[in-house]
């Protein structure tokens, strides 16, 4: 099975740098994606990790060391808007359909 | 472009009844998925289905049926609704196939049975 554990909770500022951690155990690994959800709306896509290293999409950047079972991301110059819930997920293989599986979620409170 | 769309967006439903979740999408998507969210649990997969014609189970199958005739729509069944099956139940799809496929949401049908 998959199994996926990020912090359910983290508060910062605006302007300021906030890390979310994902650490993962899953077989038939194949990326970790990040996905960001306002309260009440619909998951949104942000950013996917195929191989190792950094991926950087403006104020946002992901990173997966595959030999860790880890990844982050990484939210620069803080806005109250990134105010949401950040979900890591891994791709994985499941009877030979590729699935993503989500971890429960980590909160970010931007505060002024 | 809409998207995708689900209806509806809320409904209360009384236990033992049946009840189809609405679910179209107008990007020519080959893959979709039915997902359910609960307060703490993140987003567990119900039903898949790789493309028009098949359809898989995904971790949370049990109590709910689906079916895909064509590519656009992907309906939900709650044969027996059940207490337990409150929840927020989103529907989502992907080009399909490739392994850096974007999932796509749509709004979410919130469900309370009582």
């Amino acid at each position: 099975g998959q199994s996926l554990e990020q912090p359910s909770e983290v508060t910062a500022v605006e302007g300021a740098i906030v890390q979310i951690n994902c650490t993962y155990q899953t077989s038939g690994f194949y990326g970790l994606s990040w996905y960001q959800q306002h309260d009440g709306g619909a998951p949104t896509f942000l950013s996917y990790n195929g191989l190792d290293g950094l991926e950087e999409t403006g104020r946002f950047s992901s990173f997966l060391s595959r030999s860790d079972s880890y990844g982050y991301l990484l939210l620069q110059e803080l806005q109250m808007k990134d105010s949401a819930s950040y979900f890591c997920a891994v791709r994985a293989m499941n009877t030979g359909f590729q699935k993503l599986v989500f971890g429960t979620g980590t909160r970010l409170l931007v505060s002024p | 472009i809409a998207g995708i769309t689900q209806a509806p967006t809320s409904q209360i439903l009384a236990a033992g009844r049946r009840m189809t979740l609405r679910c179209t999408q107008d990007m020519r998507h080959n893959a979709m998925y039915w997902y359910r969210q609960d307060l703490g649990l993140g987003l567990r997969l119900i039903h898949y289905s790789n493309t028009a014609g098949t359809t898989g189970k995904g971790e949370v199958p049990d109590g709910y049926s689906v079916s895909r005739a064509n590519t656009d729509d992907f309906p939900l069944t709650l044969a027996s609704a059940v207490p337990s099956q409150t929840s927020v139940y989103f529907c989502a799809s992907s080009a399909g196939g490739n392994p850096t496929d974007t999932q796509y949401f749509g709004p979410g049908t919130r469900l309370t049975v009582l």
